[in-house]
């Protein structure tokens, strides 16, 4: 069953503006993985946060992790025309071996 | 260089027929996976090998069969399609498939069966 759930579903922001969206997850996990996605492409790893992290940045990219309440966020800094994708979490939940990818938020960044 | 490649890129099909998805990565890689993404852009993971060896199958009929003729290949092979089986299919690579499974995606290969 799907893992990850991602919240809003799609965003609209101008460009230059903070980007944010959420995962929920429902099991214990060993970390939580978000990926971008360019229509018509592949899956892109962006950056991953391990169990025991709270936080982690990535040039514009900041990523929080709540164990307690089972939820990430990645925040997108100054945004871009370029950011224009969907973003999906993927969970590792423990003893799972796989990744579960929630449904994507779709951000578009307008010029 | 392409890390991880597919071929065909596009499929377009008959209900009933058989076709073959082909998957490569040069990463040096011991984990493969196929992955089903469907219109709502739901990406659900179909099968993974570690060094040719079947380490996932998730409920997937068994008209789809994976083959792994070495570790740097993945191929997938889909029996008597069906108008359901439109999707993209993505193949993905990871170092191993214990550790933290960073994956690197293929380009995807959209499947349209009429």
């Amino acid at each position: 069953s799907q893992q990850g759930e991602e919240d809003p579903q799609a965003l609209s922001i101008q460009e230059g503006e903070n980007a944010t969206m959420n995962c929920s997850y429902k099991t214990s996990i060993n970390n939580l993985q978000w990926y971008r996605q360019n229509s018509g492409r592949g899956l892109v790893h962006l950056i991953l946060i391990r169990s025991n992290e709270r936080e982690k940045h990535s040039g514009r990219l900041r990523v929080t992790l709540d164990t307690s309440k089972k939820s990430s966020s990645l925040l997108i800094t100054a945004s871009r025309a370029a950011d224009t994708a969907s973003y999906f979490c993927a969970t590792d939940a423990r003893g799972d071996y796989k990744l579960s990818f929630g449904a994507g938020t779709t951000v578009t960044v307008r010029a | 260089d392409t890390a991880v490649s597919q071929t065909p890129k596009y499929l377009v099909t008959q209900m009933g027929n058989d076709k073959s998805i082909k998957c490569e990565q040069n990463l040096g890689h011991d984990t493969m996976y196929w992955y089903k993404q469907d219109s709502k852009k739901f990406l659900k993971i179909m099968f993974s090998y570690n060094n040719k060896e079947l380490i996932i199958n998730e409920t997937v009929p068994n008209r789809f069969s994976p083959k792994s003729p070495d570790k740097a290949h993945l191929n997938l092979h889909i029996n008597s399609l069906e108008l359901g089986d439109s999707a993209v299919y993505f193949c993905a690579s990871s170092q191993d498939w214990t550790g933290e499974m960073t994956q690197y995606f293929g380009p995807g290969t959209r499947l349209l069966v009429l």
